[in-house]
């Protein structure tokens, strides 16, 4: 069975630092790697997506993959606040499904 | 522009009932999705409708059923609810692009308890 694993957390860091979330997955076929911000109470909402290996920015948000060691990784810096979620890492998993994490859960103190 | 719709937002229902949670998009997506969530589980994919006329198991399909109606919605029934369906429920819907990636766009979900 295709699996997806996150620590998950709570990942605790200051504002202002960087947050480095992990994500790990089994099937080496996966092509398509996405992250998916949850706040408490809401539905998931997609803040990043990477295909290739190496590293893709968006604004203070960094993917990084590496398909050798089928590991995702999620940078955030200058953590704010706001930024307080539950990250959910998502692989895809063939026709168009999408394999999802657990999910780490983000706490940035003021 | 309203993306993901679905009704209703919460459901209380005895052992045994049935319901029938609804979804539709209006952003002419090909594909939909059923996905649970559950505490420490993350999401779990119930059915799924690559494209009008077309549905397919995912992980947890038993105790569901699902329809396509039309490329705009897709439903999601329970026949006899049982507390293990206590749940939230969320739609999705997504198109493939080919180009920069596809993602989903979720509905606000449905909270879910059976009692």
């Amino acid at each position: 069975q295709k699996e997806v694993e996150q620590n998950s957390g709570p990942l605790s860091v200051p504002e202002g630092a960087i947050a480095s979330l992990n994500c790990t997955y089994s099937d080496r076929g996966s092509q398509s790697f996405f992250w998916y911000r949850q706040y408490s109470g809401k539905s998931p909402e997609l803040i990043m997506f990477i295909y290739s290996n190496g590293d893709k920015e968006d604004g203070r948000f960094t993917a990084q993959l590496n398909k050798a060691s089928q590991y995702v990784s999620l940078l955030i810096r200058d953590s704010q606040p706001s930024d307080s979620a539950t990250y959910l890492c998502a692989v895809s998993g063939g026709y168009n499904k999408l394999i999802f994490g657990a999910g780490t859960r983000l706490a940035v103190h003021p | 522009n309203a993306g993901v719709t679905q009704t209703p937002k919460f459901q209380v229902l005895k052992t045994g009932q049935s319901m029938t949670l609804q979804c539709a998009q209006d952003m002419n997506h090909n594909s939909m999705y059923w996905y649970r969530q559950d505490p420490g589980m993350g999401l779990r994919l119930i059915y799924y409708s690559a494209s009008e006329g077309t549905t397919d198991k995912g992980e947890v399909p038993n105790g569901y059923n699902v329809s396509r109606l039309n490329k705009r919605e897709f439903s999601l029934r329970l026949e006899s609810a049982a507390p293990s369906q206590t749940s939230v429920y969320f739609c999705a819907s997504s198109e493939v692009n080919g180009g920069d990636g596809y993602g989903y766009t979720f509905g606000s979900g449905t909270r879910l308890t059976v009692v």
